[in-house]
């Protein structure tokens, strides 16, 4: 099925980093939404986006809509332990109603 | 509140076979969909239902169905099991759709052997 470009697949960061992840389509979406996964549980809503441009804050985590509305981004600010997990990116486009999905973020924070 | 129930947790079936899952919404969200996860495949979209209707379908073969109850229970059903339908259906509910949000549940492992 249809996937949304999510980079990078994994990164291994040291606690107290900032991070920043992406996602981008060829296809112009009217909402995202970023998500994260641990192990064992379903997809958690951390940051949801509507309009372009509009940058949203949950905490230490930030999220853009991208002005051109074909991307999105995703900072975590000072990293700790318990932000390891899957981060995913969904997106839903003007003319079909479901939810499309990246692949996922895993990240991994170095000992 | 209660969150959303998904049972069985695990389950293990042999190729050919047929499996039902199924989903128990928030106490009053009538949506209900249904996902696909395999590693590094992010979530794929199976349907979604909301009032008994089904309201939206992913690209999966018709091996793959659903319905939805009058309470908003869900049961998803995989006919003629094969080995690449090893994954954790995940299962969310919404009180009628994207703006609301969904709440997922932890997803039920399938494995086929």
């Amino acid at each position: 099925g249809q996937q949304l470009n999510q980079s990078p697949q994994s990164m291994f960061i040291q606690e107290g980093e900032d991070v920043s992840m992406n996602c981008t389509s060829s296809s112009i979406f009217n909402t995202w939404l970023w998500y994260k996964q641990d192990p064992g549980e379903g997809p958690v809503l951390l940051i949801a986006l509507y309009k372009a441009g509009e940058l949203t804050s949950n905490g230490r985590l930030t999220a853009q809509f991208g002005i051109t509305r074909k991307d999105s981004f995703l900072n975590i600010s000072a990293s700790i332990p318990s932000d390891v997990g899957i981060y995913f990116c969904a997106g839903q486009m003007d003319s079909n109603y479901q939810l499309i999905w990246g692949a996922g973020t895993k990240l991994i924070i170095k000992p | 509140k209660a969150g959303v129930t998904q049972t069985p947790r695990y389950l293990i079936k042999t190729r050919g076979q047929q499996v039902t899952l199924s989903c128990s919404p928030i106490s009053g969200h009538r949506s209900v969909s249904w996902y696909q996860q395999t590693p590094g495949q992010g979530l794929q979209f199976l349907f979604e239902y909301f009032s008994e209707t089904q309201r939206n379908k992913g690209n999966f073969p018709g091996r793959f169905s659903g319905r939805q109850f009058s309470n908003s229970r869900s049961e998803m059903n995989v006919s003629t099991l094969e080995l690449g339908d090893s994954a954790l259906y995940l299962c969310a509910s919404s009180l009628g759709g994207l703006r609301y949000g969904y709440t997922f549940g932890s997803g039920t492992r399938l494995t086929v052997v």
